[in-house]
């Protein structure tokens, strides 16, 4: 088992759609949980954290946590055509150095 | 965030040659890391570099293949060694900000050809 499974996609939503992102992880000590976006030939930009139970919302994205169930997602709301990328989820090891392990990353298609 | 640079961003390298790369930040960090994607793959953790300490290396990943060095607190270097085209990959540093955080923060990373 993945320590950090994503579907590779693509998800392919029109523009405006709300885009759901999902991830599990298999390590129930985990505590910190991210999201990254990475457009092609470009290095990871990080878009969202979340530490507890439940949603954060910040502008146009919720990232959405449960830890009972070792899940956490992504909505982007109103999506638009530059939304279109990879998003890689990544979950801190329960191990020192805050270890961040990433998923393979989803690839999102937003069409105009 | 922190503003970090690497160098060189891209290169081409016959097998058997090292190269190194460099990874400055605007700021001091008490950690770097060193992370490889290869193509179409996620990233996959390298080593973690702390200032005046050996790096520490993840499994798959040894020191006489990636010999780090962490001289100060603004500034590492990744050595890739005796290098084959399994190693064309990009690799990338980060650092967390602000220092002592929990995000991590990316370089633009160096894309390393070896033909």
């Amino acid at each position: 088992q993945k320590e950090v499974e994503q579907n590779s996609g693509p998800l392919s939503v029109p523009e405006g759609a709300i885009a759901s992102l999902n991830c599990t992880y298999s390590d129930r000590g985990s505590q910190s949980f991210f999201w990254y976006r990475q457009y092609s030939g470009k290095s990871p930009e990080l878009i969202m954290s979340i530490y507890s139970n439940g949603d954060k919302e910040d502008g146009r994205f919720t990232a959405q946590l449960n830890k009972a169930s070792q899940y956490v997602s992504l909505l982007i709301r109103d999506s638009q055509p530059s939304d279109s990328a990879t998003y890689l989820c990544a979950v801190t090891s329960n191990t020192g150095f805050q270890k961040l392990v990433f998923g393979t990353g989803t690839r999102l298609l937003v069409s105009p | 965030s922190a503003v970090i640079s690497q160098k060189p961003s891209r290169d081409i390298c016959q097998r058997g040659t090292s190269l190194t790369i460099q990874c400055q930040v605007d700021s001091q960090v008490t950690m770097m890391f060193w992370y490889r994607q290869q193509p179409g793959q996620s990233l996959t953790l390298i080593a973690t570099a702390n200032q005046g300490s050996e790096a520490t290396y993840e499994s798959g990943f040894v020191i006489d293949k990636f010999p780090i060095s962490r001289p100060n607190l603004t500034f590492s270097t990744l050595t890739v060694s005796n290098m084959s085209p399994e190693d064309s990959s990009i690799y990338l540093c980060s650092v967390h900000w602000p220092s002592g955080s929990n995000e991590q923060f990316f370089g633009p990373g160096t894309r390393l050809t070896v033909l």
